[in-house]
């Protein structure tokens, strides 16, 4: 039972350019919401989070905006540069709790 | 400030045996969970401590195991190992406030299981 999907594993964006990474989650109960980068070898970052009570949320060239009535959050990137080339994984928790539900992760890679 | 520190960084062990975890968190956080990643099952959520205490429990076998320190450190604790269980195990800390928290990551343990 995958609570959280990332349905696209990969995405591939010009330098410059908009990444919009994609994630979809079926359980109403989330009412956090994070997402996190992963480079080989290291542990995931924490990028940015949006609380249910938003639709949007931005730090600096990241936004994420979340449809409730979808059940659909979106992760904007803009403009991408190569150092953003990771895996980015979304995850949902209830209660804000530390309880994360992860989705598959997908690859961005952004060229020069 | 430091990270998440994690010990060992890789580890092999055979079938049958047991293996234990560390995890030191950002000084000043509370809360710790662990999570293992797979390549077939992704991230999954292993067990969450606070003040000594476990909060959360994922969906793991009674095989999983876990515990935290007064000085907020844990340690993870797999007995009985099997093939399966071969995977990086991460480790977060937070201050936990009782309402949105934000887990820090650690650099993970690699674990493989022969």
């Amino acid at each position: 039972d995958q609570q959280v999907k990332q349905n696209s594993p990969s995405l591939s964006v010009q330098e410059g350019r908009i990444s919009i990474l994609n994630c979809d989650y079926t359980n109403s109960m989330f009412d956090y919401f994070l997402w996190y980068k992963k480079y080989p070898a290291e542990g995931p970052t924490f990028l940015i989070s949006i609380s249910s009570i938003k639709d949007k949320n931005e730090d600096g060239r990241f936004t994420v905006f979340l449809n409730k009535s979808a059940k659909h959050l979106s992760l904007h990137i803009v403009p991408s540069q190569p150092g953003d080339s990771a895996v980015y994984f979304c995850a949902g928790s209830r209660n804000a709790g530390n309880m994360l539900t992860f989705g598959g992760g997908t690859r961005l890679m952004v060229k020069p | 400030k430091a990270g998440v520190t994690q010990t060992p960084r890789y580890l092999i062990k055979t079938r049958g045996q047991q293996v234990t975890l560390s995890c030191s968190p950002i000084s000043g956080h509370r809360s710790v969970s662990w999570y293992q990643q797979t390549p077939g099952q992704g991230l999954q959520f292993l067990f969450e401590y606070f003040s000594e205490t476990q909060r959360n429990k994922g969906n793991f076998p009674g095989r999983f195991s876990g515990r935290q320190f007064s000085n907020s450190r844990s340690e993870m604790n797999v007995s009985t190992l099997e093939l399966g269980d071969s995977a990086l195990y991460l480790c977060a800390s937070s201050f936990y406030r009782g309402d949105t928290d934000t887990q820090y990551f650690g650099p993970g343990t690699r674990l493989t299981v022969l």
